[in-house]
């Protein structure tokens, strides 16, 4: 079975500072890898995705994650925090579940603090 | 314009009462699903529904039975709702042609108190 996990629940940056969300996954075949955002009080919003046509991803407001096989990672940055980052943020992976359904796998989250 | 619409936003009932969900989508999406987010905010699969033909998480009780009167609607209907059925119900939508590189787009969710 395909899973992902995300090392740390809580993650607190400065503004400006640096962010790095950590996944690994754990599949047996190529995977299909996903970040999503949730804000407070809403619903899942997609940052970006693996397509396995570049290894480096470009995804939504700044944020981009590297897909690095022999790590079995694909860790989520952001080179200056932003105060509106703040927000929960699920790495996925994606299987077909049959009758043409693929499900997302999600790991448990992380939580993004951004400190004035 | 919504994308994908569930209702109601916030449900809180009495242990023992049966709930419906609403949820539809206007994006023209072949394939539905119902996640749940529990306390802590972790989010599970729990149907998918394609062409008619559902998928179901093996763990999820027969308490709860989606229910599809057309490909732009999937209702989540829960039975005889226990304590522990609290969480944030999200449903989602996507296209299966593409494959799983196919964003699923998700609905604002619906926040259900047993008491």
């Amino acid at each position: 079975a395909q899973s992902v996990t995300q090392l740390g629940s809580h993650v607190s940056v400065s503004e400006g500072a640096l962010v790095l969300l950590r996944c690994n996954y754990s599949s047996s075949v190529p995977p299909y890898l996903f970040w999503y955002v949730q804000y407070p009080n809403q619903g899942l919003q997609l940052l970006l995705k693996y397509t396995s046509a570049a290894t480096l991803v470009k995804g939504i407001n700044g944020f981009e994650a590297e897909f690095k096989k022999s790590e079995t990672s694909f860790h989520l940055t952001k080179p200056s925090a932003h105060m509106s980052d703040a927000a929960e943020y699920f790495c996925a992976v994606r299987a077909y579940s049959g009758a043409g359904s693929y499900q997302l796998t999600f790991g448990k989250g992380t939580k993004l603090s951004v400190i004035p | 314009d919504t994308a994908v619409s569930q209702t109601p936003k916030y449900l809180v009932t009495q242990m023992g009462n049966d709930k419906s969900i609403k949820c539809e989508q206007n994006l023209g999406h072949d394939t539905m699903y119902w996640y749940k987010q529990d306390s802590k905010k972790f989010l599970k699969i729990m149907f998918s529904y394609n062409n008619k033909e559902l998928i179901i998480n093996e763990t999820v009780p027969n308490r709860f039975s989606p229910k599809s009167p057309d490909k732009a609607h999937l209702n989540l209907h829960i039975n005889s709702l226990e304590l522990g059925d609290s969480a944030v119900y999200f449903c989602a939508s996507s296209q299966s042609a593409g494959g799983p590189y196919n964003e699923q787009f998700f609905g604002p969710g619906t926040r259900l108190t047993v008491l």
